[in-house]
């Protein structure tokens, strides 16, 4: 089965600086994707970063980078020079393999950030 | 150009009736998606589009929810005999093609069953 888990409910950081948002993932594919959402309290999900698991490189989008550990089956967001737009809530979601003819996803429970001024 | 769209953007119904919630997703774009998002909660995965082909429906939360998609283009979410607990924000996406490209997202259909 696969999972996605995101154990900080809840995380502070003061403007300007760095800060990282937690990922674990479990799955059984082969070839899975994952990505990062932020969901502001307008509501609308905006996608921030994708990083395949055959990729090597670690994905970079801008202020955003995607730590992979595939070995520990990890996916942290970091976000560097954190402003005050970046407080949201942030998904965690993992694509997984096609099977049966369609692909599934699935997504964490949030962490919610909020930067400091 | 225009994002995925979605309406109403707003449902209010009463238990036991049937409710019928459209998709545009972006122009172009051959993968569809619907989601859940129950208040507070993460999403809940329903169903995946390749163009109009949907093989998998083992997402949707029972027999009540149906999805089509018809000319490649809009979809629709229809929930029968709605219940107290279908009462979420139902999120639609669009993607170029299915897999790993991102997902736009449209502004949701917020469902609420009385």
């Amino acid at each position: 089965a696969q999972k996605i888990t995101q154990t900080q409910p809840g995380m502070f950081v003061q403007e300007k600086e760095a800060v990282t948002l937690d990922c674990t993932y479990d799955t059984s594919d082969q070839s899975y994707g994952l990505f990062w959402y932020k969901q502001p309290s307008s509501g609308e999900m905006i996608f921030l970063i994708y990083q395949g698991s055959y990729d090597e490189q670690n994905a970079t989008e801008g202020r955003y980078s995607l730590n992979f550990q595939k070995a520990r089956k990890s996916a942290n967001l970091v976000i560097s020079a954190s402003q005050l737009g970046d407080s949201a809530m942030y998904f965690c979601a993992m694509r997984g393999g096609f099977t049966s003819g369609t692909y599934k996803y699935i997504f964490g429970t949030g962490t919610r950030l909020k930067v400091l001024a | 150009g225009a994002g995925v769209s979605q309406s109403p953007s707003n449902k209010v119904t009463e238990k036991g009736k049937d409710v019928e919630l459209r998709c545009d997703p972006i122009s172009g774009h051959t993968a569809l998606y619907w989601y859940r998002q129950s208040l507070g909660q993460g999403l809940e995965f329903l169903i995946y589009f390749q163009g109009n082909s949907a093989p998998d429906k083992s997402g949707l939360p029972s027999d009540r929810f149906s999805a089509e998609r018809t000319g490649g283009s809009v979809s629709t979410l229809t929930i029968q005999r709605t219940q107290q607990e279908d009462s979420a924000v139902y999120l639609c996406a669009s993607s170029l093609t299915g897999g790993n490209n991102e997902q736009f997202f449209g502004p949701g259909t917020r469902l609420t069953v009385l």
